[in-house]
């Protein structure tokens, strides 16, 4: 059974660093990509990037390109969304979720959620 | 870069009707990389379609999607209780984005 559990909710102050996690399981982690979406109080979904962790390809979609780092570790098959410097309308929740084949695929897997709050 | 757009924004419908709903592309996209899913509130989004018109195991046949080039539809033949939730579409080629949203609320 395909799993990605996310690491738990976070609270920060804008300007402040974080970086949240998704643990995967039940499949090769190193052939499917996955990726970020974030879902903002009340709106709608936003997708924000994938990454191949076979060999670490990144694509970012431009609204987020530079606004957030996407990575993986295949050794503890965990994918990671970090931010260098918060603002407070970084405040969301964030997703992750597998793309279903080993190329450009719809999110057939997703994590539950991390629900990052920025405030000072 | 894709803009999808859902119509309607919302609508109200009892059980048992059927509905459909839109997602319009600004460009031509391949149906291959279009992507339907469900979500309810405090829940993560479920894969409904894939393809375009493809069911992952275990979703229910009276969900159904179809459509090509810029438009792309989503029928749910009867409604259920349980499929009262917001819909979004998705391209997933090599660039990705999603709709919107279309919130289907019970009359």
């Amino acid at each position: 059974e395909v799993q990605l559990v996310q690491s738990g909710t976070e609270v920060k102050k804008p300007e402040e660093s974080l970086k949240i996690s998704c643990t995967a399981s039940g499949y090769n982690f190193n052939t499917y990509w996955i990726g970020w979406v974030r879902q903002m109080p009340g709106k709608g979904l936003e997708w924000m990037g994938i990454i191949y962790p076979g060999d670490s390809d990144t694509k970012y979609s431009p609204s987020f390109q530079g606004q957030v780092t996407i990575s993986a570790d295949k050794s503890i098959t965990t994918a990671y969304l970090q931010w260098s410097s918060l603002k407070a309308s970084d405040t969301a929740m964030y997703y992750c979720a597998r793309q279903r084949g080993s190329g450009y695929s719809a999110f057939d897997s997703w994590g539950h959620g991390t629900l990052v709050t920025v405030s000072s | 870069e894709i803009v999808l757009t859902q119509s309607p924004g919302s609508l109200s419908l009892s059980p048992g009707e059927r509905v459909t709903l839109s997602c319009r592309a600004s460009q031509s996209v391949s149906s291959t990389y279009l992507a339907w899913y469900q979500q309810k509130p405090g829940q993560a989004p479920r894969l409904l379609i894939y393809g375009a018109s493809s069911r992952p195991t275990g979703i229910p046949d009276r969900f159904s999607g179809s459509g090509s080039g810029t438009d792309f539809t989503l029928t749910i033949r009867r409604l259920e209780p349980e499929d009262f939730a917001v819909y979004y579409c998705q391209h997933y080629g090599s660039s990705q984005t999603f709709g919107q949203g279309t919130k289907v609320e019970i009359k």
